[in-house]
């Protein structure tokens, strides 16, 4: 059974557009929420991560919104160019890390 | 360039023989891991090690096997290669265990 809910599983946006990708979690006991970005024939690079006492965190164009009560969150990449291209996997931590499926995600110039 | 190094990068292997995938790092962190990626199934912890000399099951660990006799290395070993192994093999390491996880690049392996 997927531990991380992860949708959509494809995004196609317009360059500057700002792409959202959704998670959701059961576990309470999750303490660590990262998300990686993978490109074509690489491993996945951790790109940002949260925890659960802060609701945002932002690291330039990257945004995770985090709702504890709701067991939910999201990354939101703003003013998108076409090198953002790449498929992204939330992550949940409890002893191990738990990944979403991934979502590919296609920026058009 | 300091990191993680898989090696093969990638194999097509018959069914029933015996295999050891690679993995270095030179971050000198304690812990590694290794995972598999499937197609709709993002990944999946296989083994893990917290610090040289000792290891645990992952997620996903049947038919797989791993050593860790030193702090650089943590080969993952399938003894008797099936179908279902056909998979995208990563290596990572952290720090510490809980902490930010360094990919490989990864090895792609075929089992016919």
């Amino acid at each position: 059974q997927q531990q991380v809910k992860q949708s959509p599983q494809s995004l196609i946006v317009q360059k500057g557009g700002i792409p959202i990708i959704n998670c959701a979690y059961e576990n309470t006991a999750f303490d660590y929420f990262p998300w990686y970005q993978q490109f074509p024939g690489k491993g996945p690079a951790l790109l940002i991560a949260i925890r659960p006492d802060v609701s945002e965190k932002k690291e330039g164009r990257f945004t995770i919104s985090f709702n504890k009560s709701a067991k939910q969150f999201s990354l939101h990449i703003m003013d998108s160019q076409p090198g953002d291209s790449a498929t992204y996997f939330c992550a949940a931590w409890e002893n191990n890390l738990f990944f979403g499926t991934g979502t590919r995600l296609t920026v058009i110039p | 360039i300091a990191g993680i190094t898989q090696a093969p990068t990638s194999q097509i292997l018959a069914a029933g023989r015996r295999m050891t995938l690679r993995c270095t790092q030179d971050m000198r962190h304690n812990a590694m891991y290794w995972y598999r990626q499937d197609l709709g199934l993002g990944l999946r912890l296989i083994h893990y090690s917290n610090t040289a000399g000792t290891t645990g099951k992952g997620e996903v660990p049947d038919g797989y096997s791993v050593s860790r006799a030193n702090t650089d290395d943590f080969p993952l070993t399938l003894a008797s290669a099936v179908p279902s192994q056909t998979s995208v093999y990563f290596c990572a390491s952290s720090e510490d265990r809980g902490g930010p996880q360094h990919f490989g690049d990864g090895t792609r392996l075929s089992i016919l």
